[in-house]
């Protein structure tokens, strides 16, 4: 059962318009969140998290939103650019007794093409 | 600084070998996760090493195993390899556990 879920395999955008990724989630367990994003050939690199005391945070172009209602976080990338093109994966975290479980569920990623 | 560095980059081996991948993490970092990417699975969790102990396993066959050296430098193994192990695996890796990991480039094995 995918605990971390991204519906779309797939998304183009225009270049200079806004990107936005969505990601839901099962476990209400899970209070932290990240986005990684992957170039082929390369590993997946951090872009940006938000803790579930949050509903959005930002860094530059990009923002993370969280829903903890609808258990639903969105990725919003504005204004796209051609090197957003990549794959994007959510992932989620949740605290187990007293520490963090290390094990990441990451989400099967959302292509994303920019058009110019 | 140096980043994740995983070695061997490609391998092809036959089924039923076994295989071995080997990640050195970015120095001074202890914690060592390993995470397999197939295009229908996305990526799922192997296994993650804090000071040469196993904390968290994922849910896969006893076949994979893996262990981490005093220098935090970790490896991967898998016996009796079987097609559908072809994949990418992808070692990370974290001062702390969580937050931002530091992924290294990987290792395509394409069991044949």
């Amino acid at each position: 059962d995918q605990q971390v879920k991204q519906n779309s395999p797939s998304l183009s955008v225009q270049e200079g318009r806004i990107s936005i990724l969505n990601c839901d989630y099962t476990n209400s367990m899970f209070d932290y969140f990240l986005w990684y994003k992957k170039y082929p050939a390369e590993g997946p690199t951090f872009l940006i998290s938000i803790s579930s005391i949050k509903d959005k945070n930002e860094d530059g172009r990009f923002t993370v939103f969280l829903n903890k209602s609808a258990k639903h976080l969105s990725l919003h990338i504005v204004p796209s650019q051609p090197g957003d093109s990549a794959v994007y994966f959510c992932a989620a975290s949740e605290v187990v007794g007293v520490d963090r479980d290390d094990k990441i569920i990451f989400g099967k990623g959302t292509r994303l093409h920019i058009l110019p | 600084k140096a980043g994740v560095t995983q070695t061997p980059r490609y391998l092809i081996k036959t089924r039923g070998q076994q295989v071995t991948l080997s990640c050195s993490p970015i120095s001074g970092h202890r914690s060592v996760s390993w995470y397999q990417q197939t295009p229908g699975q996305g990526l799922q969790f192997l296994f993650e090493y804090f000071s040469e102990t196993q904390r968290n396993k994922g849910n896969f066959p006893g076949r994979f195993s893996g262990r981490q050296f005093s220098n935090s430098r970790s490896e991967m193994n898998v016996s009796t390899l079987e097609l559908g192990d072809s994949a990418l695996y992808l070692c990370a890796s974290s001062l702390i556990p969580v937050g931002g990991y530091t992924f290294g480039s990987g290792t395509r094995l394409t069991v044949v």
